[in-house]
């Protein structure tokens, strides 16, 4: 099953707006990431947070994780057309020591100018 | 950052026919690389792992003869897909990890290869 889970699957959002999106997990992790990808194109690292943090934040990008609930949100401010794109989170296979990622579903973000 | 860059980004061929997709770490060597793959409108699936000098290991349900991996350098690693179907249509994506910079659980991907079987 799907170490990740983003909801909401598809976000409509006005250029300005503050755009939000969960992911949840299953296992215990050491780290989480978020990943952006624009259509037909590859990802793009955007964050990192381990799980000894609990927020960080680079830009307009603002992560949290909640260990106990298993559970991480990325907040995008002040949205621009450009952020138009998909984000994964994802989370290192449980267990492996050669660090491969599984990644959620996705959220479809669409900012509309 | 790290660059990672991918050839051909996307290709055609025919069904039976076998197609080399490259994957090039152009700033750093990565003795770590992951292949992925991307249905349309679904999430990424990790075929392998390609590590430098030795065999790649496989997901569970991805067939290492069909889908042949060579990292025969720290700067690229190689997937053939071997007589390719039309299932086998999708986007491949190449990952790797840079050591020398930053955090090593930090992944850089490649821009992915789009690959349609006929």
């Amino acid at each position: 099953s799907q170490q990740g889970e983003e909801d909401p699957q598809a976000l409509s959002i006005q250029e300005g707006e503050n755009a939000t999106m969960n992911c949840s997990y299953k296992t215990s992790i050491n780290n989480l990431q978020w990943h952006r990808q624009n259509s037909g194109r590859g990802l793009v690292h955007l964050i990192l947070i381990r799980s000894n943090e609990r927020e960080k934040h680079s830009g307009r990008l603002r992560v949290t994780l909640d260990t106990s609930k298993k559970s991480s949100s990325l907040l995008i401010t002040a949205s621009r057309a450009a952020d138009t794109a998909s984000y994964f989170c994802a989370t290192p296979h449980s267990g492996g020591s050669n660090y491969k990622l599984t990644f959620g579903k996705g959220t479809l973000l669409t900012v509309n100018p | 950052g790290a660059v990672v860059s991918q050839h051909p980004s996307w290709v055609i061929c025919k069904s039976g026919t076998s197609v080399k997709i490259e994957c090039r770490s152009l700033d750093f060597q990565a003795t770590t690389m992951f292949w992925y793959r991307q249905f349309p409108k679904q999430s990424l699936m990790l075929m392998a792992t390609s590590n430098e000098g030795s065999k790649a290991t496989y997901e569970q349900g991805v067939e290492k003869d069909k889908f042949l991996i060579n990292h025969a350098s720290l700067t690229l690693s190689t997937l053939t897909v071997t007589s390719a179907h039309p299932e086998d249509s999708s986007f491949y994506i190449c990952s790797a990890r840079d050591l020398g910079r930053g955090s090593p659980d930090t992944q850089y991907f490649g821009p992915g290869t789009r690959l349609t079987v006929l």
